[in-house]
């Protein structure tokens, strides 16, 4: 079964806004990553941050994370046309196999 | 570099035919993943290998999926007889290594179509 879950499902609002993500997971983590996907395109990485983490920055990107709720927050601040897309939240589990489990995506919508 | 490479990028087929997809991962990269998207069920991981080696094919959905490995360049994803619920698109992903910090590396997809 899908490991994360995102919270909305899909996300509307105007250019300049701030967009935020869940992303609830089941079981220990190492890490957990965020992934955007264009429509008709592959998954790009965003942003790691790993389980001893709480918080983490890249440009307009915060992530947080509550190992205690099993929760993960994206926000994208000053949101562009150009987010438009679909975003992921992956874990992978303490075992430290390859695999990453993706959640079913929230689908974001930045109007101009 | 460029990147994770798939062909083809549209199949359309009919019910019962063979279809092969193909994957040329990141150089270097010693996992290699294939992954199925559809509405319904989201993104799937079907079976993922480290160093040619298949490691985990418990997401194959059935026996008329097959993939291989023979090389580190170069994986094939097989599925005999196609069927119509098999139309999804399908993802191919290189990663370096399966360490904390690594991220996985996606290829265009191949959009399949069974009629």
């Amino acid at each position: 079964s899908q490991q994360g879950e995102e919270d909305p499902q899909a996300l509307s609002i105007q250019e300049g806004e701030n967009a935020t993500m869940n992303c609830s997971y089941k079981t220990s983590i190492n890490n957990l990553q965020w992934y955007r996907q264009n429509s008709g395109r592959g998954l790009v990485h965003l942003i790691l941050i790993r389980s001893n983490e709480r918080e983490k920055h890249s440009g307009r990107l915060r992530v947080t994370l509550d190992t205690s709720k099993k929760s993960s927050s994206l926000l994208i601040t000053a949101s562009r046309a150009a987010d438009t897309a679909s975003y992921f939240c992956a874990t992978r589990g303490s075992s430290n196999t390859g695999k990453l489990i993706f959640g079913q995506g929230t689908t974001l919508q930045v109007k101009p | 570099d460029a990147g994770v490479i798939q062909s083809p990028r549209h199949e359309v087929t009919e019910m019962g035919q063979e279809v092969t997809l193909r994957c040329k991962p990141i150089s270097g990269h010693d996992y290699l993943f294939w992954y199925r998207q559809t509405m319904m069920r989201g993104l799937e991981l079907l079976i993922y290998f480290n160093n040619n080696v298949p490691i985990d094919d418990s997401g194959m959905p059935e026996d008329r999926f097959s993939a291989k490995m023979p090389n580190a360049s170069f994986s094939t994803l097989k599925i005999q007889p196609s069927e119509p619920r098999d139309s999804a698109v399908y993802f191919c992903a290189s990663s370096f290594r399966a360490s904390d910090t690594d991220t996985q590396y996606f290829g265009p997809g191949t959009r399949l179509t069974v009629l």
